[in-house]
């Protein structure tokens, strides 16, 4: 069964402190991996999507890694507009059913 | 772009009641469309997959006759929750997704608040 596993569950950062999230993964036959803004009360928003290992993508103060067992989010000098739950999803392939697994997220929260 | 509405954002109703929800994409053909819901601090749990023009496919342990799906054109799908009772209460959220595979990104709705009272 495709499992994703976000950490930290929270973090809090001070405005300007770069971090980095994580999400492991693991899954058969990796057909993608996407990345996923949240805020409160509202359904989430497309950031990036992952093909291959050692595929990165950037947008603004935020980057996607992608290695063969995980995945990383750097925020670079973050502001409070960034704070946000942040989901990782996998796409597999198992059986010829193909299915996206999501994980439970990481909830950031920036203080300015 | 690629945007996805959702109505009604909350709804408020008597135990019993059918709920219809609706999910449109705005700016693009959705050749799949999913419907999830969410519990506090839980990952997004998906229901169902529909494609336009053919039946859902539902998830283990979701009752399909509880909650009817249709998805008559590439730009809509629906959501019914029939005699809705008070552990149906829950965010539902749709995604749509152009071509449907799991290496497309799915992009969603911002989703109803079901309370049954």
């Amino acid at each position: 069964e495709d499992q994703v596993t976000q950490s930290p569950e929270a973090l809090r950062l001070q405005e300007g402190e770069s971090s980095s999230l994580n999400c492991s993964y693991t899954v058969s036959g990796l057909r993608g991996l996407f990345w996923y803004r949240q805020d409160p009360g509202k359904g989430p928003e497309f950031l990036f999507t992952l093909y291959s290992a050692g595929e990165e993508k950037e947008k603004e103060r935020l980057k996607a890694t992608l290695t063969k067992k995980e995945s990383f989010l750097h925020i670079t000098a973050p502001k409070p507009e960034d704070s946000a739950t942040y989901l990782c999803a996998v796409g597999g392939l198992s059986g010829g059913y193909q299915k996206v697994t999501f994980g439970t997220g990481t909830k950031l929260q920036v203080i300015p | 772009g690629a945007v996805v509405s959702q109505h009604p954002s909350w709804v408020i109703c008597k135990s019993g009641t059918s709920v219809k929800i609706e999910c449109r994409s705005l700016d693009f053909q959705a050749t799949t469309m999913f419907w999830y819901r969410q519990f506090p601090k839980q990952s997004l749990m998906l229901m169902a997959t529909s494609n336009e023009g053919s039946k859902a496919t539902y998830e283990q342990g979701v009752e399909k006759d509880k909650f009817l799906i249709n998805h008559a054109s590439l730009t809509l799908s629906t959501l019914t929750v029939t005699s809705a009772h008070p552990e149906d209460s829950s965010f539902y959220i749709c995604s749509a997704s152009r071509q449907g595979g799991s290496n497309q990104p799915q992009h969603f709705g911002d989703g109803t608040r079901l309370s049954i009272l």
